[in-house]
């Protein structure tokens, strides 16, 4: 299986701050890679895929970039509703569809 | 609007069993793969289930493997997930998703339902 790992495991932001997630995969997945937020007690939102890709209705202060085995998720200038816990997930060998453990994004 | 509404979460002992369901409006459900992904309480997200659109492929977790039937009933836009021999550790919120063909990944997700097994 292709594990992924997220850092850092959370991050503290002010409002228009720019944030960066980063995103590895244990082996090369090209580019099938995905992004989702959530909120507490929501289910999660497809931002990006195809690891660059924006989902439709996505701000485009959201932007993802990468290939192969490194992957970032970046927010240009972050918003009050951007403070969420960030998912990526592997789209490249399945089954299983794997995910990471999670980024959370916090107001400083 | 794309929607996806589970239903049958419940408080099971060990060895139990379940059978959720999703509901799915505003779009043509018969022509979409579906999935099951699931959430333990302050966890991250595990893949459970996959189901193509005719049912003829499936696959599961390891960690379900055996235990966990996935179905659909396309006459009736449903998603089916029956657990047998439930354990502690499936305990999570189970969330029916939308499977995004060609990038396989998942594009809309129901609101959840939630699975406590315990004695």
């Amino acid at each position: 299986d292709i594990q992924m790992t997220q850092s850092p495991s959370s991050v503290s932001a002010s409002v228009g701050d720019r944030v960066t997630i980063t995103c590895r995969a244990s082996q090369d997945i090209s580019s099938w890679l995905a992004w989702y937020q959530q909120k507490p007690g929501k289910a999660p939102k497809l931002l990006i895929y195809a690891a660059s890709s924006l989902q439709s209705g996505v701000p485009s202060r959201f932007s993802g970039s990468g290939s192969g085995t490194e992957f970032t998720l970046s927010i240009s200038s972050l918003q009050p509703e951007d403070f969420a816990t960030y998912y990526c997930q592997q789209a490249n060998s399945f089954p299983p569809w794997t995910f990471g453990q999670g980024t959370k994004v916090e107001i400083k | 609007e794309v929607q996806l509404v589970e239903s049958g979460g419940d408080l099971v002992q060990p060895g139990g069993s379940l059978r959720l369901s999703c509901a799915a409006s505003g779009f043509s459900f018969r022509n979409y793969n579906m999935n099951w992904v699931r959430q333990a309480p302050g966890k991250g997200l595990e893949w459970v289930s996959y189901i193509s659109t005719s049912g003829s492929t499936i696959y599961y977790a390891d960690s379900v493997k055996g235990r966990f039937t996935i179905s659909r009933d396309n006459a009736k836009n449903s998603l089916f997930l029956q657990m047998n021999s439930l354990r502690d550790e499936d305990t999570a919120v189970y969330y029916c998703a939308r499977h995004y063909s060609g990038y396989d990944t998942f594009d809309y997700w129901g609101q959840g339902t939630l699975v406590t097994v315990s004695s």
